[in-house]
């Protein structure tokens, strides 16, 4: 059965900084992995997708890796801004089903 | 392009009631996902629906069921609620579904309050 941890479960910085949030995985025989953030009551919005043949992807300010092998995915976030405060998810996809971390929560101090 | 979009945003019932909540995909995309969202459990899926057909389901209890029509929206009903039921239901849209590898698109949810 598939188990995805996400550590830390809560993180707390000030403006500008440079963060890593970590996601790991139990089952290596994914088809994708894909990192969502989700704001107070609100749905998920998907940042990044990284195929199972990728070891990375970029948007803007983030950089999502992917280590199929250790079963590990970090998101990188660059020189933090308020507006990133929210709760940072990760999922991994595979044989028709997903499953979902507990996700990292982000305050980012002005 | 429109988002995806769920009715009604707010839901409040009793127990033993049912309820039927509504999804209407990104135009285009051909699966539908089910998630149920708490904070105990976090976020865990339902189902999955793709051109009408049921192609994966999460271990619920038969209480919950979904279907899909023709035009690619779909439904989840809820029979029987139970306490434990009350949640955050959010169905996701995608082009060809979870074994695909395609980007998931999130609806804003359901909210399920039972008393």
């Amino acid at each position: 059965k598939q188990e995805v941890t996400q550590i830390p479960a809560a993180l707390s910085v000030p403006e500008g900084e440079n963060l890593v949030l970590n996601c790991s995985f139990t089952d290596s025989a994914i088809y994708n992995l894909q990192w969502f953030r989700q704001d107070p009551g609100k749905g998920l919005t998907s940042l990044l997708l990284i195929q199972s043949s990728q070891r990375e992807q970029t948007s803007g300010r983030l950089n999502a890796s992917l280590d199929k092998s250790s079963g590990r995915s970090t998101l990188y976030i660059a020189a933090s801004q308020p507006g990133d405060s929210a709760t940072y998810l990760c999922a991994v996809f595979n044989a028709g089903k997903s499953t979902f971390g507990d996700g990292t929560t982000l305050t980012v101090k002005p | 392009k429109a988002g995806v979009t769920q009715t009604p945003r707010y839901l409040i019932k009793t127990r033993g009631q049912q309820v039927t909540l509504s999804c209407s995909p990104i135009s285009g995309h051909r699966s539908v996902s089910w998630y149920q969202q708490t904070p105990g459990q976090g976020l865990q899926f339902l189902f999955e629906y793709f051109s009408e057909t049921q192609r994966n389901k999460g271990n619920f209890p038969g209480r919950f069921s979904g279907r899909q029509f023709s035009n690619s929206r779909s439904e989840m009903n809820v029979s029987t609620l139970e306490l434990g039921d009350s949640a955050l239901y959010l169905c996701a849209s995608s082009l060809g579904g979870t074994s695909s590898g395609n980007e998931q698109f999130f609806g804003p949810g359901t909210r399920l309050t039972v008393l």
